[in-house]
């Protein structure tokens, strides 16, 4: 099973500030990986898959990079609406799909 | 517009059943790789299950043996039946449909809304 660490666990951000997100895989899941994006009381969203390509209707300011075991989601010009919690997940080596703990992104 | 709707969680008692159900609208289940992901309380997600469209099915090691994946293909609907609960399988379940380029099983999306299972005497 592929295991997923995320960096920080929270971060505290001012608006229109850039926040940037980490993700280390415990073996190479290559371009195999997915972001989420999840708001209180809400339902995770997809935001971003293989690695850097954005879901249908994700703004241009959420942005993915990285390859192998290391990844970044980076948020340009934060907004009220992007303070959430963000998950990592492999699709790599399935089953099991796994995920990162999670990254709470806060105004600060 | 491709979604999907959960119901059936609620309050049981350790060592009781429960049959979550989840209906999609805007695809065909049966034509789709779905799946279960769990979030307990205040914790992060965790994947369940999975049944891919040809009916291979497939659990994560916490469930195997006390929960079962299906479908209806009249209803569109697809099922979790849960069996022998214990407190800590306690958290929202979400339904997924598992997308992926060339139809590979990888990516979650869309959730639905999530509904709550509680084991608790």
């Amino acid at each position: 099973e592929i295991e997923m660490t995320q960096s920080p666990a929270s971060l505290s951000v001012s608006p229109g500030e850039r926040a940037t997100l980490s993700c280390r895989a415990s073996q190479s899941v290559s371009s195999n990986l997915a972001w989420y994006q999840q708001k209180p009381g809400q339902a995770p969203r997809l935001l971003i898959y293989d690695v850097s390509t954005r879901a249908t209707g994700v703004p241009a300011r959420f942005s993915g990079s990285g390859s192998g075991t290391e990844f970044t989601l980076t948020i340009n010009s934060l907004q009220s609406e992007d303070f959430a919690v963000y998950y990592c997940q492999q699709y790599n080596n399935w089953p099991p799909w796994t995920f990162g703990q999670g990254t709470k992104v806060e105004i600060k | 517009e491709v979604q999907v709707v959960e119901s059936g969680g609620g309050l049981i008692p350790p060592g009781g059943s429960l049959r979550l159900s989840c209906a999609a609208s805007g695809f065909i289940v049966s034509n789709d790789h779905m799946g279960w992901v769990r979030q307990a309380p205040g914790k992060g997600l965790e994947w369940v299950s999975a049944l891919y469209s040809v009916g291979s099915t497939f659990y994560a090691d916490s469930v195997t043996g006390r929960l079962a994946i299906s479908r209806d293909n009249s209803k569109n609907t697809l099922y979790l039946q849960m069996n022998n609960l214990r407190a800590e399988d306690t958290a929202v379940y979400y339904c997924v449909r598992i997308s992926g380029r060339y139809r590979t099983p990888n990516w979650f999306d869309p959730w639905g809304q999530g509904t709550l299972v509680t084991v608790s005497s």
